[in-house]
């Protein structure tokens, strides 16, 4: 069974400091990822995905993301965090009714 | 972004009473999704609508009744429910309803009940 684990529960990282957060898959294919933010009381918004190419991905906010094949990872970074970058973030592998989320990972952005 | 709009964004309703969370999605998408977010909980699919069929039922108690008129509308009727299922209930929407490349799903900014 597919699944996606994000290691780091809670992430505190001052402002303007470089931003990276974990993500591994279990996949029985090459599979399609996904980054998405979550504002506190808001939906989720998509930030950026991969579904093959390039692996290096650019998405919105400025954040991109690496998809390492060879250690099942696909990793969201930023070089530089603002406050408003707060938020919890999830990795989700698969798509459409197979789409499989990892836990979450809670950012704090320290002034 | 207004892709996904739900209503109303919060909800206080009593155990026995019944209401309604509304769905509308402008994407021109075929496949609606009923998320639910609970506090320290993994985000949990609920129903899944395909061309306005219900596709799937992830074991969702009865007193959560979904409805799908169109691809472009889901509602989620609920009546006597219990105070554990106060929760972040989330909207979202794809091209269709398959796990195949390029179908993305976007969501709604979510409707927060709380359950007295």
């Amino acid at each position: 069974a597919q699944s996606v684990t994000q290691p780091d529960i809670h992430i505190t990282v001052s402002e303007g400091a470089s931003l990276e957060l974990r993500c591994n898959y279990s996949y029985g294919a090459t599979p399609y990822l996904f980054w998405y933010v979550q504002s506190p009381g808001q939906g989720l918004q998509l930030l950026l995905k991969y579904f093959s190419g390039d692996t290096l991905v650019q998405g919105i906010k400025g954040f991109e993301a690496e998809f390492k094949r060879s250690q099942s990872s696909f990793n969201l970074r930023k070089p530089s965090v603002h406050w408003s970058d707060a938020a919890e973030y999830f990795c989700a592998a698969g798509g459409g009714n197979k789409l499989t989320f990892g836990t979450g990972t809670q950012l704090k952005v320290e002034l | 972004e207004t892709g996904v709009t739900q209503t109303p964004r919060h909800l206080v309703m009593g155990m026995t009473n019944k209401k309604s969370l509304k769905c509308e999605q402008h994407l021109g998408h075929n496949a609606m999704y009923w998320y639910k977010q609970s506090a320290k909980k993994p985000l949990e699919l609920m129903f899944v609508y395909n061309f306005k069929e219900q596709t799937e039922n992830n074991s969702v108690p009865s007193r959560f009744s979904p409805e799908c008129p169109n691809s472009s509308h889901l509602f989620l009727h609920l009546h006597t429910l219990q105070p554990e299922d106060s929760a972040l209930y989330l909207c979202a929407s794809s091209q269709v309803a398959t796990g195949y490349a390029g179908n993305t799903i976007y969501f709604g900014e979510g409707s927060w009940l709380t359950v007295v």
